[in-house]
């Protein structure tokens, strides 16, 4: 069974901080995809990266990097120079990609952050 | 760019009642989703469905709930008879065939009273 842990529950910083989102994943599989989403506070689901299992490159994309280590199956992301903008609820999930199963994602039970001005 | 839409965005029912929530997932997408989220928890999957089946449904999915793609761009999700506890926001979600992201609507406040 997979399972996706989020224990930072929320997470208060100061504009321009950096900060660290942790997640740990259980999967039996060999082959998984992890994904991050910002849920912001008008509620949509915004998706901003996914990783596989066979491609530990750490990975940046403006102020945010994401950090991938298999041998402690965690999946964390950090916001550089945090900004009011950035505060919204994050969620860390996990897909085991089945060819007839579709693929559900499971998800972490999320991490709140409030980026202060 | 091609984005996932959900009708209506808010939904007031009475327990007892029948909904059905619609969804038009990106159009060149072959498997659709259906989760849920009762408001302040984690996001929860209901259902998925490819090639005109459900592939996988969740225990949450019971004989209450249904899901149809009754034509070439629409998507629902129908439940029978609404509980109090089936209150939540619904999010409809769609990908390709190649990757493995998701891309979610908006969502359906469903509020049952």
């Amino acid at each position: 069974a997979q399972k996706v842990t989020q224990a930072q529950t929320e997470i208060s910083v100061v504009e321009k901080e950096d900060v660290t989102l942790d997640c740990v994943y259980e999967t039996r599989d060999t082959t998984y995809y992890l994904f991050w989403y910002k849920q912001p506070p008008s509620g949509e689901l915004v998706f901003l990266i996914r990783r596989n299992s066979f491609d530990e490159q750490n990975e940046i994309s403006g102020r945010y990097s994401w950090n991938f280590q298999k041998s402690t199956s965690s999946f964390n992301f950090t916001i550089t120079a945090s900004q009011v903008v950035d505060s919204a609820v994050y969620f860390c999930a996990l897909s085991e990609p089945q060819e007839t199963s579709g693929s559900r994602l499971t998800f972490g039970e999320g991490t709140q952050l409030t980026v202060n001005p | 760019e091609p984005e996932v839409t959900q009708t209506p965005s808010h939904q007031v029912t009475q327990m007892g009642q029948e909904v059905i929530l619609r969804c038009v997932p990106i159009s060149n997408h072959l498997y659709f989703y259906w989760y849920r989220q009762i408001l302040g928890q984690k996001v929860e999957f209901l259902v998925s469905f490819y090639n005109n089946e459900i592939s996988e449904k969740s225990e949450i999915f019971d004989d209450q709930f249904s899901v149809e793609r009754p034509d070439g761009s629409n998507f629902t999700l129908k439940i029978r008879s609404t509980k109090l506890e089936d209150s939540a926001m619904y999010f409809c979600a769609s990908r390709g065939w190649t990757f493995y992201e998701q891309y979610f609507g908006p969502g359906t406040r469903l509020t049952v009273t």
